[in-house]
């Protein structure tokens, strides 16, 4: 049973445009989210987080949107540059419920042209 | 700077044979993870502990130990190895209520 889907595999995205990361999630208890950027061979690396009590982070050009009722979570990046090539994925945790595992999607492979 | 380590990066081993793939943080989190990445199916959770003598299954956890006898470390020990278990390995460890910090992988090939 996926808790957390990444439904896109891939995503093309024009160089200066809006990227669109989207992430869907089952488990209600679930209140913590977090997006990680993944390049070859290297480890995940964080970029940014959300509280369920948040419906909104931006940290520079990355901001997520979180919609509880939906049980969705977007992450926006904009302008998209080509550093931002990646594998992307995004994670939960039940912190409320003691629970500090992170659960991951699939991961979507974003791709920057130029 | 505090940091997470794994070893070996890349190994190549034989069905059947017992391997221990390493994890060491300086971080001193109580929290420490190991995933598994697989195409399609993202990062799953293989073993997880919230401290020392503590230890957890996760998702995965078929044919996999891990052991918690300090706060640094979290060695990953596949019993004997099947080429099902041929994957890219990430240890992470994480504070209370933070992001978590993941090392750089281990490429493991069973043959």
């Amino acid at each position: 049973d996926q808790q957390v889907k990444q439904n896109s595999p891939s995503l093309s995205v024009q160089e200066g445009r809006i990227s669109i990361l989207n992430c869907d999630y089952t488990n209600s208890m679930f209140d913590y989210f977090l997006w990680y950027k993944k390049y070859p061979a290297e480890g995940p690396t964080f970029l940014i987080s959300i509280s369920s009590i948040k419906d909104k982070n931006e940290d520079g050009r990355f901001t997520v949107f979180l919609n509880k009722s939906a049980k969705h979570l977007s992450l926006h990046i904009v302008p998209s540059q080509p550093g931002d090539s990646a594998v992307y994925f995004c994670a939960a945790s039940a912190q409320n419920q003691g629970a500090q595992k992170l659960v991951f999607g699939q991961g979507t492979r974003l791709t920057i042209n130029p | 700077d505090a940091e997470i380590t794994q070893s070996p990066r890349h190994k190549i081993t034989e069905t059947g044979r017992q391997v221990t793939l390493a994890c060491h943080q300086t971080w001193n989190h109580n929290n420490m993870f190991w995933y598994r990445q697989d195409l399609g199916h993202g990062l799953r959770l293989i073993h997880y502990s919230y401290g020392v003598q503590d230890t957890n299954k996760g998702e995965v956890s078929d044919g996999y130990s891990v052991s918690r006898s300090n706060t640094e470390d979290l060695p990953l020990t596949l019993e004997s190895a099947a080429s099902s278990q041929t994957s890219v390995y990430f240890c992470a460890s994480r504070g209370q209520y933070t992001e978590a910090f993941f090392g750089q992988g281990t490429r493991l090939t069973v043959v």
